[in-house]
């Protein structure tokens, strides 16, 4: 049972350039979520999603897209990279539906640099 | 907006010692509480959560409205506790996957 998982691990980009982070689940989770965790940080949310075709901001999405077109799937989207959004990336996915089910699973993790 | 703090960015006890991690929040409503648990070379991960009031690896948290605080205790710390703890809150079951974290207390268990 994979979980989540996140790729690539690490990744370096240039200024401008833009990339896509890919986080997939098969927990079958409706819930799934895009953090980002600066140094001496904790994660905070940048998208989030309910369901497939359903997504919305988070806290600091400024920069950043996603789409949901199937439940397992959930990328990021880096429009045009800044230095500002070097960091580290975490996907979370939760069965959500009632108390019992909002854990988050998290995965590994996508370290990124931008020069 | 809700917050969650954790005053305690390092934490550093002895073996046998006992252990509290602190975490703070601010919430109007009834949130739900968690401690994720980040080991190194490992993912974020689940510890507890309020609402199962159950202890996991010697570890309990009792969530006080009053004092709006969910802190983190275990009698009797190990070195395999050491890692890194993220308090965190949901802001009611319509906000799931909308997690708050604090920023985070790193513990070391010395031998």
């Amino acid at each position: 049972n994979a979980g989540v998982t996140q790729t690539p691990k690490f990744q370096v980009l240039k200024t401008g350039q833009s990339m896509t982070l890919q986080c997939a689940q098969d927990m079958n989770h409706e819930y799934m979520s895009w953090y980002r965790q600066d140094p001496g940080m904790g994660l905070r949310l940048i998208h989030y999603s309910v369901g497939a075709g359903i997504t919305d901001q988070g806290e600091v999405p400024n920069g950043y897209n996603v789409s949901r077109s199937t439940t397992e799937d959930f990328p990021l989207r880096l429009l045009s990279a800044a230095p500002s959004q070097t960091s580290v990336y975490f996907c979370a996915s939760s069965q959500g539906g009632d108390l019992a089910k909002n854990i988050q699973y998290f995965g590994a993790g996508t370290r990124l640099s931008v020069l | 907006a809700q917050r969650v703090t954790q005053p305690e960015k390092l934490l550093s006890v002895f073996k046998g010692a006992p252990v509290e991690l602190k975490c703070n929040y601010s919430y109007s409503g009834s949130p739900e509480l968690f401690w994720y648990v980040q080991y190194s070379r490992q993912r974020l991960q689940l510890l507890l959560r309020h609402i199962s009031r159950e202890s996991i690896k010697g570890f309990t948290a009792d969530l006080n409205k009053g004092e709006t605080s969910f802190h983190l205790k275990k009698p009797f710390a190990q070195e395999e506790d050491s890692a890194m703890y993220y308090c965190a809150l949901i802001a009611g079951n319509t906000n799931a996957g909308k997690s708050t974290f604090g920023d985070g207390t790193t513990l070391t268990v010395k031998p």
